[in-house]
């Protein structure tokens, strides 16, 4: 079992809809994930981390973290085409002692203008 | 550097073939990180380096993949005999002293 999951989607939303993208994790002991955003033929870019349990929210973004359910979402408001792009979700590799991060395989957003 | 850079964009190799992928990682970063992305998926790890020394090389494919970082700041990912299955996009990261770092724009490596 992969330690960090996406569904792959895609998923698609017309604009100005929210967009809501999951992802789930088996490491218990996880205290901090990553959400990157990847343009096609591009390389990821980190948009939002989040270490503790609740929201966090930045602009159009907000990251949501729920340990007791092991699960991270992202979701962004008012969507707009140039939002379309994969969106990995990242979380620690709890088996080293370093800031290594496992990535998932990405969710496919398409913002339908 | 603005960010990290990556040489060279494309290449394009014969199979059987040797190549050598660079990384200069955004000046003053400590941690350095080499993944392989194949289409549609996410990142996979293939080796992390603190300064000079590499102290995790779990997620290289095998004894062909080869990566050093001798003066702690460029580093070089070297393929020996390169393979079809070899083909992918090679990315590099760098960060100072939190995870999540900053991507290079990855080395785009077609093996015919």
């Amino acid at each position: 079992q992969k330690e960090v999951e996406q569904n792959s989607g895609p998923l698609s939303v017309p604009e100005g809809a929210i967009a809501s993208l999951n992802c789930t994790y088996s490491d218990r002991g996880s205290q901090s994930f990553f959400w990157y955003r990847q343009y096609s033929g591009k390389s990821p870019e980190l948009i939002m981390f989040i270490y503790s349990n609740g929201d966090k929210e930045d602009g159009r973004f907000t990251a949501q973290l729920n340990k007791a359910s092991q699960y991270v979402s992202l979701l962004i408001r008012d969507s707009q085409p140039s939002d379309s792009a994969t969106y990995l979700c990242a979380g620690p590799d709890g088996k080293t002692s370093y800031d290594k991060v496992i990535f998932g395989p990405g969710t496919s957003l398409s913002v339908i203008p | 550097g603005a960010g990290v850079s990556q040489s060279p964009r494309y290449k394009v190799a014969k199979r059987g073939q040797d190549v050598a992928l660079r990384c200069d990682p955004i000046s003053g970063h400590v941690s350095l990180f080499w993944y392989q992305q194949a289409l549609g998926q996410g990142p996979e790890f293939l080796t992390y380096f603190q300064n000079e020394a590499q102290l995790d090389k779990s997620g290289l494919p095998s004894d062909r993949f080869f990566a050093e970082r001798p003066e702690g700041s460029v580093s070089t990912l070297k393929i020996q005999r390169t393979q079809q299955e070899d083909s992918a996009v090679y990315l590099c990261a760098s960060s100072l002293d939190s995870p999540g770092g900053y991507f290079g724009p990855g080395t785009r490596l077609l093996v015919l």
